[in-house]
């Protein structure tokens, strides 16, 4: 069964500061990854998405994620934070063997940019 | 842009109501979700379909049901809501992956329902 960890359920930046998130899973290969980000009372909109192309990955908003193999992570980053990153980023990993590729979603990270 | 739109933001109901929540996609998807999320408990997949008239239970699909007439269309229903029911309800949908060039397909959300069950 695949599964996803989170590392902090809370993580509180200064602005301007860097964004690290970190993400580990565990999938059968190749893992299909992704990174959503959730502002208060809205869905999940999807920041990046891993493809085999490359190991590191540029997503919207200035974020990037970087899949490393050997230590089964995807951490995501953003060298510096803006008030407007403030929000719950989810990591999530896809099955795609089975119809309906099915989503297992960590447990979120919710993020505090200080001014 | 993908479009995922459920029809109502906010709703209110009684305690052993039947409530029906709607999902609409329009990218011709595949598949369709419903989650619910909770503070502290993430997001939990209640039902999944497929394709039209298929479902597959989630994790947690007791007390709801589902039904999918059309395939742009998944809705969800509570057939005796009750408050432990009170949550936010995310409808998703995504392009089927198995057996595609493009297996990393991401799913699409639309912007939540928050049901309030009293």
């Amino acid at each position: 069964a695949q599964s996803v960890t989170q590392l902090g359920s809370h993580v509180s930046v200064s602005e301007g500061a860097l964004v690290l998130l970190r993400c580990n899973y565990s999938s059968s290969v190749p893992p299909y990854l992704f990174w959503y980000v959730q502002y208060p009372n809205q869905g999940l909109q999807l920041l990046l998405k891993y493809t085999s192309a490359a190991t590191l990955v540029k997503g919207i908003n200035g974020f990037e994620a970087e899949f490393k193999k050997s230590e089964t992570s995807f951490h995501l980053t953003k060298p510096s934070a803006h008030m407007s990153d403030a929000a719950e980023y989810f990591c999530a990993v896809s099955d795609s063997k089975a119809a309906g590729n099915k989503l297992t979603f960590g447990g979120g990270t919710r993020v505090l940019v200080k001014p | 842009d993908v479009k995922v739109t459920q029809s109502s933001r906010y709703l209110v109901k009684r305690t052993g109501e039947k409530v029906f929540l709607e999902c609409v996609q329009d990218m011709d998807h595949e598949n369709m979700f419903w989650y619910r999320q909770d503070p502290g408990l993430g997001l939990r997949l209640i039902y999944f379909s497929y394709d039209v008239k298929m479902k597959e239970k989630g994790d947690i699909p007791e007390g709801y049901s589902v039904s999918r007439e059309k395939k742009e269309r998944f809705s969800l229903i509570l057939e005796s809501a009750s408050t432990n029911q009170t949550s936010m309800y995310l409808c998703a949908s995504s392009r089927e992956a198995k057996g595609s060039m493009y297996p990393n397909q991401p799913q699409h959300f639309g912007d939540g329902t928050r049901l309030s069950i009293l």
